[in-house]
């Protein structure tokens, strides 16, 4: 079965600091992988996803990511974060041609003025 | 152009009783899956329905069941609430059956057992 795992369940950081949130997964066939963000008392926004191709992956508000292989990880980096992008973000994995997403417990963001 | 509509945004319930949500897909979207996410956990899937069929079914109890109308539309049901069944069940569509690829998520529908 499919596992998602994130590193961090909270990250804190200061605004216009980088940041990254680390997500590996266990899988040993063709996968895809995105990252999700849920503001307070909403449902989940697309960042971005890895389906194929370049595993560097640019998604919404400056966010990207790089699907690694060798390590099963997929880390969200944003080189210079603000204020509006504290929220809950989530790791996920779909097995290619699949009808579900596989989801990790999340990671809080929290940006600090 | 409507995003995934779900009904009712808040509801409570008390244990023992009967539940439904409901959430429209996006216009075109033939997939609907719910998710129960609880309170600090990711999102868990449920059921996803194709073309009025179920074609996947998440590790829940018989207490929970959906279905799909011919307009695309889905209820989800939960029968004898517990405590436990506190969250935000999340809807999504997509516009094919093996499509976790493109699927769009709803606000969710939180429901408090007490």
């Amino acid at each position: 079965a499919q596992s998602v795992t994130q590193l961090d369940s909270q990250v804190p950081v200061f605004e216009e600091a980088p940041v990254e949130l680390r997500c590996n997964y266990s899988s040993s066939v063709s996968v895809y992988l995105f990252w999700y963000v849920q503001y307070p008392n909403q449902g989940l926004q697309l960042l971005l996803k890895y389906l194929s191709g370049s595993t560097l992956v640019k998604g919404i508000n400056g966010f990207e990511a790089e699907f690694n292989k060798s390590q099963t990880s997929f880390h969200l980096r944003k080189p210079s974060v603000h204020i509006s992008d504290t929220a809950e973000y989530f790791c996920a994995v779909a097995q290619g041609g699949s009808e579900k997403l596989v989801f990790g417990k999340g990671t809080k963001l929290t940006v600090n003025p | 152009d409507t995003g995934v509509t779900q009904s009712p945004t808040h509801l409570i319930k008390t244990r023992g009783q009967q539940v439904t949500l409901r959430c429209s897909p996006i216009s075109g979207h033939k997939s609907v899956s719910w998710y129960q996410q609880v309170l600090g956990q990711g999102p868990q899937f449920i059921f996803q329905y194709y073309e009025k069929e179920e074609r996947g079914r998440g590790n829940f109890p018989d207490r929970f069941s959906a279905r799909q109308f011919p307009n695309y539309s889905s209820e989800l049901n939960v029968n004898a609430l517990l405590l436990g069944d506190s969250a935000l069940y999340l809807c999504a569509s997509s516009p094919t059956q093996a499509g976790a690829n493109v699927l769009t998520f709803g606000a969710g529908s939180r429901l408090t057992v007490l």
